[in-house]
């Protein structure tokens, strides 16, 4: 079965900072997905980046970059430059085959 | 681009009743998903439908949960009789193919509370 871990309940950054947010995962399938969403304080889930099991490059999106490490099944979100605005509830995902599971996320704070 | 609907926003009922709440996917995808999300249990898959197929229900919690998509446009998920442990946000996500690379893309959700 999957399993998505998020090991930091909450993190704080300072405005302009960089920030990694973790995230590990297991599988045994070697056709995979990561996904990153963002839920900000109105409850939307945002789409922010995503790595494919296969793909040789980290994917980036504009302040987004996902560091894909497949030896370790890390797949830790880095954001560069933090703005207020990236205060929000941050999700790591998975999808295997046709379902995606969750992680429990992380709060990110970032402080003026 | 309409995105996925989910109807209605909010839901307030007493113990006992039926609740159904409902969502429109985007035009042309092939997966449906339901979600419930809390804070004890984070985002919980309910249950996820492939051309209007239900694939896996496994995390239905009970028989009082039922979720129907006649169509291709137009999903159910039904709570009969509701419980005060239901109350939750209830997501509806679609997403085209399954090739592992493509992104869930979610409605508003419905706020559901039972009191």
């Amino acid at each position: 079965a999957q399993k998505i871990t998020q090991t930091q309940p909450g993190m704080f950054v300072q405005e302009k900072e960089a920030v990694t947010l973790d995230c590990t995962y297991d599988t045994s399938d070697p056709s995979y997905g990561l996904f990153w969403y963002k839920q900000p304080s109105s409850g939307e889930m945002i789409f922010l980046i995503y790595q494919g099991s296969y793909d040789q490059q980290n994917a980036t999106e504009g302040r987004y970059s996902l560091n894909f490490q497949k030896a370790r099944k890390s797949a830790n979100l880095v954001i560069s430059a933090s703005q207020l605005g990236d205060s929000a509830m941050y999700f790591c995902a998975m999808r295997e085959g046709g379902d995606m599971r969750f992680g429990a996320g992380t709060r990110l704070t970032v402080k003026p | 681009d309409a995105g996925v609907i989910q109807s209605p926003r909010h839901e307030v009922t007493e113990m006992g009743q039926e609740v159904t709440l409902r969502c429109k996917p985007i035009s042309g995808h092939d997966y449906l998903f339901w979600y419930r999300q809390t804070m004890m249990r984070g985002l919980e898959l309910l249950i996820y439908f492939n051309n209007n197929v239900p694939i896996d229900d496994s995390g239905m919690p009970e028989d009082r949960f039922s979720a129907k998509m006649p169509n291709a446009s137009f999903s159910t998920l039904k709570i009969q009789p509701s419980e005060p442990r239901d109350s939750a946000v209830y997501f509806c996500a679609s997403s085209i193919l399954d090739l592992g690379n493509s992104p869930l893309h979610f409605g508003n959700g419905t706020r559901l509370t039972v009191t």
